[in-house]
C-alpha cells in the first residue's frame, strides 16, 4: 500500500461545477500537509497549505481529518484554467515528503 | 517565484556516460532536495541536503550521489547512466525540514539512449 493515496482520475467537470479531490495517508505521525498543482511538463507548484481546522483560499477550500487520516481539496466555479494535476504532499516524521501520484482535472466549456 | 535554477534543462546522453545536473539556489534555504518523475510513479526522492557537505538518501538513490559544498549549489550525479535513469528531474528547497512547503525548479528532462 502506498503511504499516501490518491484516485487519478481523471476527473472531467463542465465549467461552473464544484469538484473534490480526497487523499489518504497512512503515517498516523505526519505533521503538516499541503496540495500542489501541477501543469503539463511543468514543475509542481504550492496551491495551499492544509490546516487542521480547515481553511478557504478563494474558490479553493482545504480539509484535514487527522482521525480518518485523509485530507481534500474543493474547488468551487471550476474554470478552464483549473485543468491540471493536483498532488497531496505529507510531510511525515523525520521531515520527508511523501507525494501523491496527482489527480488529473480537465474543466471543459 | 522562489529563486531555484536548474542546469541544463535538456539533456540527451548515452548509456555509461557520467552526467551531472545541478541545482542553485538564490533563497539561503538550508533545505535542497532532488526528485526523478516518472509516469506511474509520481515524484520520488532521490536524495537531499539538510546543510553544507549534510547529505542523506531517499526512496530511490541507488545509481544516484549527490554534494553540497556550497549553501547555493546542489548537485546531482549519475556515475554511469543507465536508460532507467531517464525521467524528469527535479530540485526542491525549502527552509525548514518540518512543516514548511518546498518550492521546485523548472526541471531536467534527462534521455538517455
Amino acid at each position: 500500500r502506498k503511504e499516501v493515496e490518491q484516485d487519478p482520475g481523471p476527473f472531467n467537470v463542465p465549467e461552473g461545477a464544484t469538484v473534490a479531490f480526497n487523499c489518504t495517508y497512512s503515517n498516523s505521525a505526519s505533521q503538516s500537509f499541503f496540495w500542489y498543482r501541477q501543469d503539463c511538463r511543468k514543475e509542481p507548484k504550492l496551491l495551499m497549505s492544509v490546516y487542521s481546522s480547515g481553511n478557504e483560499d478563494g474558490r479553493f477550500t482545504a480539509q484535514l481529518n487527522r482521525a480518518s487520516q485523509y485530507i481534500s481539496l474543493l474547488i468551487r466555479d471550476s474554470k478552464l484554467s483549473d485543468s491540471a494535476t493536483y498532488l497531496c504532499v505529507v510531510n511525515g516524521g523525520a521531515g520527508k515528503s511523501t507525494f501523491g501520484d496527482g489527480t488529473t482535472l480537465t474543466v471543459k466549456p | 517565484d522562489a529563486g531555484i535554477t536548474q542546469s541544463p534543462r535538456h539533456k540527451v546522453t548515452e548509456t555509461g556516460t557520467p552526467v551531472t545536473l545541478r541545482c542553485h539556489q538564490t533563497e539561503n534555504h538550508r533545505y535542497m532536495y532532488w526528485y526523478r518523475q516518472d509516469p506511474g510513479h509520481g515524484l520520488r526522492l532521490i536524495h537531499y541536503s539538510y546543510g553544507v557537505k549534510d547529505t542523506d538518501k531517499g526512496e530511490v538513490s541507488d545509481g544516484y550521489s549527490v554534494s553540497r559544498s556550497k549553501t547555493e549549489d546542489f548537485l546531482l550525479t549519475l556515475e554511469s547512466a543507465t536508460s532507467s535513469q531517464t525521467s524528469v528531474y527535479f530540485c526542491a528547497i525549502s527552509e525548514h525540514m518540518e512543516g514548511q512547503p518546498q518550492h521546485f525548479g523548472d526541471g531536467t528532462r534527462l534521455s538517455i539512449l
